[in-house]
């Protein structure tokens, strides 16, 4: 197994722009996990979805931010639009049951 | 609110020295907790799932407890090496349904 697919690896882009981070989970696992990490608050949960339903978005910063997982394979985080303040690294991750989270290699994004 | 901590907040020991570090977390409706390694510029990998009050798991030369009772599980690592350095992070999970809360991480520094 590839383990958990993120692309891009780097995005680069100016405020206001809408930026699409995508995520492909491992097969067969249940759970997707979208993180993101800063100096500031260390790994935040953005959203988490159970067989493709989100369950807790409570994470989402605000309205600009928006996740789908239109099935089993595949998810997108959406901000739109972005800010300077959105620089970061976002990790996706996926697990099944209780076997522990395997995370993806993480997108940075700059907003400049 | 939930609270998981982790101490010390970063550790420097000599290639060779045993170390261990703590994860705490509320004692009341446990589910489980996970131990992660995070390399600098890598992705956190999962190191232990761990879910009953006792268990002890082990891993090359990395091992952890849990006490589920009193709310804490310890990692330790024997004989560190520099490929040791990394941020080592727990997870608390109250239900099986619920999100997973990280700790702050432990960084450790291995000098050769």
């Amino acid at each position: 197994d590839a383990g958990v697919i993120q692309s891009p690896r780097h995005e680069v882009t100016e405020m206001g722009q809408e930026v699409t981070l995508r995520c492909k989970p491992i097969s067969g696992h249940n759970s997707l996990f979208w993180y993101r990490q800063t100096m500031m608050r260390g790994l935040e949960l953005l959203i988490y979805f159970n067989n493709n339903v989100p369950i807790d978005d409570s994470g989402m910063p605000e309205d600009r931010f928006s996740a789908k997982m239109p099935n089993a394979s595949f998810s997108t985080l959406k901000i739109q639009p972005s800010e300077p303040r959105d620089s970061a690294v976002y990790f996706c991750a996926s697990s099944f049951s209780d076997y522990g989270y395997t995370f993806g290699s993480g997108t940075r994004l700059t907003v400049v | 609110i939930l609270n998981v901590e982790q101490s010390p907040q970063s550790l420097h020991v000599q290639e060779g020295d045993s170390t261990n570090f703590t994860c705490s977390f509320p004692s009341s409706n446990f589910y489980a907790l996970h131990w992660y390694r995070w390399e600098t510029a890598k992705s956190p990998e999962a190191l232990f799932v761990m879910t009953l009050n006792g268990d002890e798991k082990k891993k090359g030369r990395i091992s952890a407890t849990l006490n589920t009772k009193e709310g804490y599980s310890y990692l330790y690592i024997k004989g560190s090496q520099p490929e040791d350095s990394a941020t080592y992070l727990c997870a608390f999970l109250r239900t099986s349904y619920d999100k997973v809360i990280f700790g702050p991480g432990t960084s450790l520094s291995v000098i050769p």
